[in-house]
């Protein structure tokens, strides 16, 4: 089966730098995700790896490492605004990689 | 503008009944999926399908049925089997590079 693990609160001061770490368990593996949902909304996307190492957007970064089935968000200079869930998610290889499966989530408290 | 629309945003029902989610996307994408979400909780797949008239059951399929007739729709039914329907509910597709693009959701209360 298939299951991703993140811890399930997050607290960090304004300015700071936060790491979300998540670990899976897939029965095959082509890539992982991570999602941005504010209390009540809709996730959105953030960043996708499938290759081992770190991808930058802006002040969010994600790291993944294949042989360790391990992958982090990276949140620097944090934003009240960036109070929100995160999810990490990975693509299942069964049916093609359609199915995509999501962890508990991460919620993350910016402090003033 | 393009995007997932779903509807109801907000719905009661009676134990016993069925009711029907909507979600049209016009992004057109192959892949729809239908996600729950229960208070604290991540997001469990219901179904999901991958082209026009198929799909397959997810991890939480029982009580649940869709169809996928149009490509721009993939309605999701909750039956009277489902035993705990209370929850929100989220539809996305999947463009080709795997990003999933997310409705606002409808959440269901059964009183």
């Amino acid at each position: 089966g298939q299951s991703l693990e993140q811890p399930s609160e997050v607290t960090a001061v304004e300015g700071a730098i936060v790491q979300i770490n998540c670990t899976y368990q897939t029965s095959g593996f082509y890539g992982l995700s991570w999602y941005q949902q504010h209390d009540g909304g809709a996730p959105t996307f953030l960043s996708y790896n499938a290759l081992d190492g770190l991808e930058e957007t802006g002040r969010f970064s994600s790291f993944l490492s294949r042989s360790d089935s391990y992958g982090y968000l990276l949140l620097q200079e944090l934003q009240m605004k960036d109070s929100a869930s995160y999810f990490c998610a990975v693509r299942d290889m069964g049916n093609q990689g359609g199915k995509l499966i999501f962890g508990q989530g991460t919620e993350l408290s910016v402090k003033p | 503008d393009g995007g997932i629309t779903q509807s109801p945003k907000y719905l009661f029902r009676k134990e016993g009944q069925n009711v029907t989610l909507s979600c049209e996307q016009n992004l057109n994408h192959d892949a729809m999926y239908w996600y729950r979400q229960d208070p604290g909780q991540g997001l469990r797949l219901i179904y999901y399908s991958q082209i026009v008239n198929d799909f397959q059951k997810g991890d939480i399929a029982e009580g649940y049925s869709v169809s996928r007739e149009k490509k721009e729709s993939f309605p999701l039914t909750v039956t009277s089997a489902q035993k705990n329907p209370t929850a929100f509910y989220l539809c996305a597709s999947k463009d080709g590079t795997g990003e999933l693009f997310f409705g606002e959701g409808s959440r269901l209360t059964v009183l």
